[in-house]
């Protein structure tokens, strides 16, 4: 059975730095592409950040140069390393797994519980 | 960048209705276009890929059309469990993904 756990989220001051993990189990993180996505309180879906098989990592314009997605294959684990935090960063973190289904198609077909980030003084 | 602009932002319906929600690409996106529910307190899950290809396990009630520009989603006999949020999001322009504003379909 496929399953993602976040783990690492928590109240932080702005400015600070958190580190939130994403376990996976039933598949290997290594061979699929993973995307980390947020939603702040009461508000839509972000896409945030993509890790590829080839370990090319991209990420959207609100978290670049701040924002890290890594994994550690031993682990099966999907890590998103976030610095500068900010109040607008606040927001539940979801990890996730790309489907591909051809070139241009690609969906989020696991996602983990997601786990809350709470930039504030 | 790609917006996506989904219609209505909410919507109120009765079990047995069969409602429709629209999703508008700024650019010609092909089919690369996908709907998620989420239900409060929950994660997103996917319902229709690729335009129109119904998820595994999900109920066929649930049907997208559409390519280019406009698409919809059609949610025909609605039951109490599809009342929930529902999200579009293109994929034309991976790796940026971009999710639409999200509808809230709520019981009248």
């Amino acid at each position: 059975e496929v399953q993602l756990v976040e783990s690492g989220g928590g109240l932080i001051q702005p400015g600070g730095s958190l580190r939130l993990s994403c376990a996976a189990s039933g598949f290997f993180v290594s061979r699929n592409y993973m995307s980390w996505v947020r939603q702040a309180p009461g508000k839509g879906l972000e896409w945030v950040s993509v890790i590829y098989r080839d370990g090319s990592t991209y990420y959207a314009d609100s978290v670049k140069g701040r924002f890290t997605i890594s994994r550690d294959d031993s682990k099966n684990t999907l890590y998103l390393q976030m610095n500068t935090l900010r109040a607008e960063d606040t927001a539940t973190y979801y990890c996730a797994r790309n489907r591909y289904s051809g070139s241009y198609y690609v969906d989020l077909d696991y996602w983990g519980q997601g786990i809350l980030v709470t930039v504030s003084s | 960048d790609i917006q996506m602009t989904q219609s209505p932002p909410s919507l109120s319906a009765s079990v047995g209705d069969r409602v429709t929600i629209t999703c508008r690409a700024s650019q010609n996106i092909i089919s690369s276009l996908n709907w998620y529910q989420q239900k409060p307190g929950k994660a997103p899950t996917v319902l229709i890929y690729a335009a129109s290809t119904l998820q595994s396990g999900v109920p066929s009630r649930f049907s997208g059309t559409g390519s280019g520009t406009d698409f919809t989603l059609t949610i025909s006999n609605l039951q109490p469990e599809d009342f929930a949020t529902y999200y579009c999001q293109q994929s034309y322009s991976t790796p940026v993904l971009t999710f639409g504003q999200g509808t809230k379909l709520e019981i009248k």
